[in-house]
């Protein structure tokens, strides 16, 4: 079992609708990652949050809003999305960057399929 | 730019025998290494890192090397078993930095 938890595991939505994806972990890690991954492909960065506050945005559409309301969540607002938007969304955290490297830590993703 | 591949795409194993999975990468600046290992309906799973100032790192059953000379990383697994059939990622990355860079990756069959 991963110690990061996603919900849901499957969504299917709508390109009017909006949706949310939740993302939990109690490492006490202070670094929290939305990855997304096509099918047959390596994830890609999408955003890094560290101590709560966004450090990167890989210039994802303004479709996708994420959020850290505390240390140990990491929300994905969704709205408007498109069928090409399809994939596997993973969330992943790790220790805090600075100054040294560690290994992230992934949820098992939520599969999400726009119609 | 930087880039981190696989030669193969597929690896065929009997179960028993060693494997071996091969990455290059591009960037020189890059100085810490992982692979990971991910099962179908799962997420990528840590297997083992190593840092720019080592050639090798043992682990269970697993062991990375590192030829900076030449951009190669390699991840062996010894007495594959079936267990092991997943796709695998090498993955580079910069101290201090966020951003992981993942290969295309190798898929790992095992034949029982």
């Amino acid at each position: 079992d991963t110690e990061v938890t996603q919900t849901p595991k499957h969504l299917v939505m709508g390109m009017t609708n909006k949706k949310s994806l939740k993302c939990e972990q109690h490492m006490g890690h202070r670094a929290m990652y939305w990855y997304k991954q096509k099918a047959k492909k390596p994830p890609e960065l999408m955003f890094v949050y560290s101590y709560e506050k966004l450090s990167i945005n890989e210039s994802v559409p303004s479709r996708f809003s994420p959020e850290c309301p505390n240390s140990s969540l990491l929300n994905l607002h969704l709205h408007a999305l498109q069928p090409e938007d399809s994939a596997l969304y993973l969330c992943a955290s790790s220790q805090d960057r600075t100054g040294f490297n560690s290994p992230l830590h992934f949820g098992n993703g939520t599969r999400l399929t726009v119609t | 730019g930087e880039n981190v591949g696989l030669h193969l795409p597929t690896l065929s194993v009997q179960e028993g025998d060693n494997s071996i999975i091969n990455c290059a990468y591009s960037n020189s600046a890059s100085d810490y290494f992982i692979w990971y290992k991910q099962e179908s309906g799962k997420g990528p799973q840590f297997i083992i890192d190593i840092r720019s100032n080592m050639d090798k790192r043992q682990g269970q059953r697993v062991t990375v090397l590192l030829n900076k000379t030449v951009k190669h990383l390699s991840l062996q697994i010894a007495a594959t078993q079936p267990g092991d059939s997943a796709v695998y990622f090498c993955a580079e990355s910069r101290i201090g930095s966020f951003k992981t860079i993942f290969g295309a990756g190798t898929r790992l069959f095992v034949k029982a």
